[in-house]
Formats: structure tokens, sequence, C-alpha cells
């Protein structure tokens, strides 16, 4: 059971767009900064958003994150068959004093 | 371009201690957080801890009775022991240096089996 709550798949179609939601507690998402990560099958998580909104070099505009209250969203526009992956949203819990993730998205590009 | 790479024991025995190295080039272990992340097969991520580069250390509050993160700045890497290994304790594991925080440089990651 994780402290952040994710839908567990989504799909779409190539070229479509696609939100992933992420939902938490004043505890962390309303009060904390959330980053979201990318992990391909078989590779290593890599940070897509950091800061609630930010790209880091190198991470297409196609992506995008947003924050509002106690949840969290990444946005992906344009979708490729390549986007096809796990995602997961991660920020800091002040109650717990711990970094804490959601369980993970699979998102189909069908 | 900072680097992480993990290293350590691939089998460990259950209620053995498992250690772990993450050794950081192409930057200094200074004025970051370094964590230590894992990830059981087919399931999703779990952060276990960090050190931060003045040696000040957080455990997540479910393992932190077993847990121990360490740096060594004169050899530029960061450690972990995890006591009391049981078979729930098989996974991926991660090393990340932070970028604004939370986890965002990662190690390629090393699997950790516990069995006898």
């Amino acid at each position: 059971q994780s402290v952040l709550t994710q839908p567990p798949s989504v799909s779409a179609a190539p070229g479509q767009k696609v939100t992933i939601s992420c939902s938490g507690s004043t505890s962390n998402i309303a009060n904390n900064y959330v980053s979201w990560y990318q992990q391909l099958p078989g590779t290593v998580p890599k940070l897509l958003i950091y800061d609630s909104t930010e790209r880091p070099s190198g991470i297409p505009d196609r992506f995008s994150g947003s924050k509002s209250g106690t949840s969290a969203t990444l946005g992906i526009t344009g979708l490729q068959t390549g986007d096809e992956a796990d995602y997961y949203c991660g920020t800091w819990d002040s109650s717990l004093a711990a970094v804490v993730f959601g369980g993970g998205t699979k998102l189909t590009v069908l | 371009q900072v680097q992480l790479q993990e290293s350590g024991p691939g089998l460990v025995k259950p209620s053995e201690t498992l250690s772990l190295t993450c050794i950081v080039s192409g930057g200094s272990i200074s004025y970051y957080y370094w964590s230590w992340i894992r990830q059981p097969p087919g399931k999703g991520l779990e952060w276990i801890g960090y050190v931060y580069s003045t040696g000040s250390t957080n455990y997540n509050p479910s393992l932190k009775s077993r847990v121990t993160i360490s740096l060594d700045m004169s050899k530029n890497h960061f450690s972990l022991r995890l006591s009391s290994v049981t078979a729930a304790d098989t996974a991926v594991y991660f090393c990340a240096r932070d970028h604004w925080g939370l986890p965002g440089i990662w190690g390629q990651g090393t699997m950790v089996t516990v069995s006898s």
C-alpha cells in the first residue's frame, strides 16, 4: 500500500495525449515538490520532472508536470511507442520524514 | 557528468547482513543527498534512506531498525548495510544522488537475492 496513489495502468493511441495522476495528502504532495520518473522495461528509473513542473535538460517538452492541492499530474503529448514504460511519482512526506513513491503506472501506447 | 555504480554480493543468506557500496565518479560527494532505493522483482520503488554529505542520515521508518547508510568522503563512495535480511529483501538495489531534494541521478542497480 503506497502512500501516493497512482492508477495501475493507462493507455492511449500514438500521437494522443495521456495524463497520469498521483494522489497524496497534506503531509506530502500539498506541501512538497513532486518528481516523476520513467522506467522503460528492464532499465533504470529516469528523472522526467522535478520541482513538480520542471524538466531536466534533455527531457522533451512533450512531458509536463503540474500540481494542485494534494494531487500531481504528469502529462505526455504526442505519444510514441517508445513511451511505453512504468511511471512513478515521488515526493517528501513531512510526517514520515521519508521519501515516498507512488505504486507506479504502466503506460501502454496502443 | 556524475555517474554512480553499485557493487556488492548478489546473494545473501537469510538472517545475515546485506552490504552494498555506491561508487561516485565524475563529481564530488559533497553537497548532495545520497539515497538507496530498492525494487523487488515486478514491484514498485521503495526508498530505503539517505545520507547527506555532512554525514546526517534519514531512513524509511519501516526499515529504520535494520538500516545503516554511511559515506566515505576520502573514497567518494557511500554504503548501505541492511541487517537480518529475509526473502522479502530480495530486490534490485539502486543508489542515487538527489536533484533538488529527491532522487535524480541513478546508478544502474544491482540485484540482491536472499536465499540459503
